[in-house]
């Protein structure tokens, strides 16, 4: 029962690095999200993919990219690392859009 | 204004107490409602889910939406030591592919 899987867990990046957080679901799920958690700030959606094949803007895209390289899979990537970026990043996946959101364990990332 | 408008707490009640947890919203398209339990260092996964208005049931959770309001409720009774977590709203409409909208979520303290 993997669920949503995302990695790595942990992550110390150096401003300008770049890195791809990594999210694989095996539910089947049509719609994929990815959010980044701040103390005071709750969950803030980044990108989402409604299907396969199709990618939006949540509410904080800059500075991030982001991959449906097929059904199962959505990354996450950050070009050009800022220690604004440190958080701790939610994968989600859903079956349909109004259906229950499956989430990984996160990825906390820091940037220094 | 937000969308979602829930207060962050922090909330201290002593263990067996009744816990009452609410959101308001603005979007009178909303139609499905959700709290969502988030314990430190995890993800968050769902705890109650309700179409449209009215009251749902799950042991010692009762979930409960005031449309006419925009108002949802999510009450805990005799409360445990186990509940101590973050619960988030979510709420989601019928129209276009908008994911859903979280509030920022309310921590929640259970005293034994």
């Amino acid at each position: 029962n993997a669920g949503v899987t995302q990695t790595p867990k942990f992550q110390v990046l150096k401003t300008g690095q770049s890195m791809t957080l990594q999210c694989a679901q095996d539910m089947n799920h049509n719609s994929m999200y990815w959010y980044r958690q701040d103390p005071g700030m709750g969950l803030r959606l980044i990108y989402y993919s409604a299907s396969e094949g199709t990618t939006d803007k949540g509410e904080v895209p800059n500075g991030y990219n982001v991959s449906r390289l097929n059904k199962r899979e959505f990354s996450l990537r950050l070009e050009s690392a800022a220690p604004s970026q440190t958080s701790v990043y939610f994968c989600a996946s859903t079956l349909t859009r109004n259906t229950e959101a499956f989430f990984g364990q996160g990825t906390r990332l820091t940037v220094v | 204004q937000k969308e979602v408008e829930q207060d962050p707490g922090p909330l201290s009640v002593p263990e067996g107490a009744i816990v009452s947890l609410n959101c308001t919203y603005s979007n009178s398209a909303f139609q499905y409602f959700m709290w969502y339990r988030q314990y430190s260092r995890k993800g968050p996964e769902l705890l109650m889910y309700t179409y449209s208005s009215g009251n749902k049931e799950d042991g010692r959770f009762t979930a409960q939406v005031d449309k006419s309001s925009k108002y949802i409720s999510l009450f805990i009774r005799d409360s445990q030591p186990s509940d101590s977590a973050t619960y988030l709203c979510a709420m989601s409409g019928n129209s276009g592919n908008t994911p859903l909208v979280f509030g920022k979520g309310t921590r929640l303290s259970v005293i034994a």
